[in-house]
Order: structure tokens, then C-alpha cells, then sequence
């Protein structure tokens, strides 16, 4: 059963980048059928997608964060990562790593959410 | 491109019916069959109740059921019990933005 962990720090200044990375085990990142997702949840709030990436194709990013966000695959880590820059207090969220089957928001797999405060 | 809405709260007495609405367009709900349902315990990640609309992952009790009529998918949790007190949340694919609903609140009285 395929198992994801976030990691990265968990407290970032205002207008500086944040950073995550989600380690994927039980499975390989190079399946042909999955995307890997990165989704946040403010609290108290609702689910947002942030973006998504396929090992062998090119990320798609939720327009209202396209400008700040970077998504990207390590195939031989079997991991993936977001970077989300330039960041204030909204940013502020649970975030979860997870896997989607075929592109379409079918999340099957999520990691257990790591908490990024943006705080000086 | 706006979540989809879905109202938030609902409730219902142990061993009834509650459903959950989550309202689209036809550029989302209505033009797809990728809906999905999530369940969210307090402090816990999403997990997913139901796929492509009325589709039960391996594990999830039938008492989980989903269904779409144009714009609007509904989840109807049958047999209430306490333990489907939680939030739940739609989702839809929608070519160039894949959306999530607000979330409902379920409460089981």
C-alpha cells in the first residue's frame, strides 16, 4: 500500500519561499496511471488544489497560485516537491501530498498533512 | 473559477438519511462523470468515499452512495451512525482548474 510523508519546515517568513518535499513508498512515482497532488487546507477552511504533476509530463497549477508555485518530480527519489513563493499569512495551511488517480481530483492516497505557518 | 458549492451543514438522527448536494456548472459537475466524495475526521487527512460519481472504493461501507442529475452530484449516507459525524467534501474535474466544494459539516444527532 502506497504510503506518502511531507516534510519541510514548518514555519516560513512572510515574502520568503516555502518548501516541501513528499516521499513516496510502497509505489513507484513513475506509475503511468497517477498524478501526484499537492493540496492545502487553511484553518478551518476548505480543501484547495495547489497543483498536480505526472512523472513524464508537465505540472498544472490552480491559476490563482500559477504565478508563485513550482511543482516538480524526482523519478530516482521517488519523491516530489512544491515551492510556493513569495508567501504572506494567507498562505497559511495544512498541506497535504497526494496521489491522484488519472488527473481528475480521484485523491486515493494522502499524506498525513504537515502544518506551514507564515509568520515572522 | 469558484468552489463548488455545497451547503454547509447538514444532520440527521442515528439510522436515517442525510444528503449532501455540491452544485457546479457544466463546466465542471455537469460535464463530467469525476465527482468525488471525501470524508474528514477533525485533525485527520481526507479519505475517499466516492469515485466517477457512484463509485465505492474497496472498504467504504454501501451505506455511502453517490449520484449526479446535471450540475448538481449528491451524497446520501444511509443508516447514519455516529461515526459519519464529520465534514465531507465534492470534488469535480474540470479540464483546466479541478475543483473542491466548500465542505459540509455532518452532524448526527
Amino acid at each position: 500500500q502506497v504510503q506518502l510523508q511531507e516534510s519541510g519546515p514548518g514555519l516560513v517568513k512572510p515574502s520568503q519561499t516555502l518548501s516541501l518535499t513528499c516521499t513516496v513508498s510502497g509505489g513507484s512515482i513513475s506509475s503511468a496511471d497517477y498524478y501526484w497532488s499537492w493540496i492545502r487546507q487553511p484553518p478551518g477552511k476548505g480543501l484547495e488544489c495547489i497543483g498536480y504533476i505526472h512523472y513524464s509530463g508537465s505540472p498544472y497549477y490552480n491559476p490563482s497560485l500559477k504565478s508563485r508555485v513550482t511543482i516538480s518530480v524526482d523519478t530516482s527519489k521517488n519523491q516530489f516537491s512544491l515551492k510556493l513563493r513569495s508567501v504572506t499569512a494567507a498562505d497559511t495551511a495544512v498541506y497535504y501530498c497526494a496521489r491522484d488517480r488519472g488527473g481528475v481530483l480521484t485523491i486515493d492516497s494522502w499524506g498525513q498533512g504537515t502544518l506551514v505557518t507564515v509568520s515572522s | 473559477q469558484s468552489a463548488l458549492t455545497q451547503p454547509p451543514s447538514a444532520s440527521g438522527s442515528p439510522g436515517q438519511s442525510v444528503t449532501i448536494s455540491c452544485t457546479g456548472t457544466s463546466s465542471d459537475v455537469g460535464g463530467y462523470s469525476y465527482v468525488s466524495w471525501y470524508q474528514q475526521h477533525p485533525g485527520k487527512a481526507p479519505k475517499l468515499m466516492i469515485y466517477d460519481v457512484s463509485k465505492r472504493p474497496s472498504g467504504v461501507p454501501d451505506r455511502f452512495s453517490g449520484s449526479k442529475s446535471g450540475n448538481t452530484a449528491s451524497l446520501t449516507v444511509s443508516g447514519l451512525q455516529a461515526e459519519d459525524e464529520a465534514d465531507y467534501y465534492c470534488s469535480s474535474y474540470a479540464g483546466s482548474n479541478n475543483l473542491f466544494g466548500g465542505g459540509t459539516k455532518l452532524t448526527v444527532l
